[in-house]
């Protein structure tokens, strides 16, 4: 069964570093999103993308956030210079198209900012 | 008020057990619902997905949406120790036909051999 893949399963950077956050949506999929968890708190979203751009954030994405997909299969989330508070788990998911509001998740990346 | 809530539990029954697992929402607009599964750090895993109001089974699993009350259940029969997770309540469809999924905090269920 076809499932969305993220990579690395844990990064550990120190504060003010960057760090890519890579996904590999289901294929076929056309929407993409990223999601953040922090430990013991709700999964948050944080942006959708479609067609090439961003077609929704949360006030949670600023500027020193940004996604891209440099090719027709990976999926990245950008953090330019990382705060301790945006350690939290990173989720990307992925939906088919038009009919269905249905996400599928991956697994998720852990991100440690020290 | 908050978007969406859900008791956290945790929740601790025998196996066998009927669960019932529900969230109530205040934006009226929200249209698709879904039942989330996540297992200790891992990814939510769908478990059930419904659109407006109704009632949705799947093998031991039912969803029932109530839009006029804004409240969602999530019926697990015959619950097993493999039941055992968070599960998280999901919702879109918001302002301008949002396709953000705005979540519940989860309910932590513990089935009991």
């Amino acid at each position: 069964e076809p499932e969305v893949t993220q990579t690395p399963s844990h990064q550990v950077t120190q504060m003010g570093q960057e760090v890519i956050l890579r996904c590999v949506p289901i294929s076929n999929h056309l929407y993409f999103y990223w999601y953040r968890q922090i430990l013991g708190q709700k999964v948050e979203f944080l942006v959708s993308f479609y067609n090439n751009e961003i077609s929704e954030k949360s006030e949670i994405f600023d500027d020193q956030f940004s996604v891209e997909r440099p090719d027709g299969s990976n999926f990245t989330l950008k953090i330019r210079s990382t705060k301790l508070e945006d350690s939290a788990m990173y989720f990307c998911a992925s939906r088919p198209g038009q009919g269905t509001d249905t996400q599928y998740f991956g697994p998720g990346t852990r991100l440690t900012v020290l | 008020q908050k978007e969406v809530e859900q008791d956290p539990g945790p929740l601790s029954v025998p196996e066998g057990a009927i669960v019932s697992l529900n969230c109530t929402y205040s934006n009226s607009a929200f249209q698709y619902f879904m039942w989330y599964r996540q297992y200790s750090r891992k990814g939510p895993e769908l478990l059930m997905y419904t659109y407006s109001s109704g009632n949705k089974e799947d093998g031991r699993f039912t969803a029932q949406v109530d839009k006029s009350s804004k409240y969602i259940s999530l019926f697990i029969r015959d619950s097993q120790p493999s039941d055992s997770a968070t599960y998280l309540c999901a919702m879109s469809g918001g302002q301008g036909g949002s396709e953000k999924l705005v979540f519940g905090k989860g309910t932590k269920l513990t089935v009991n051999p």
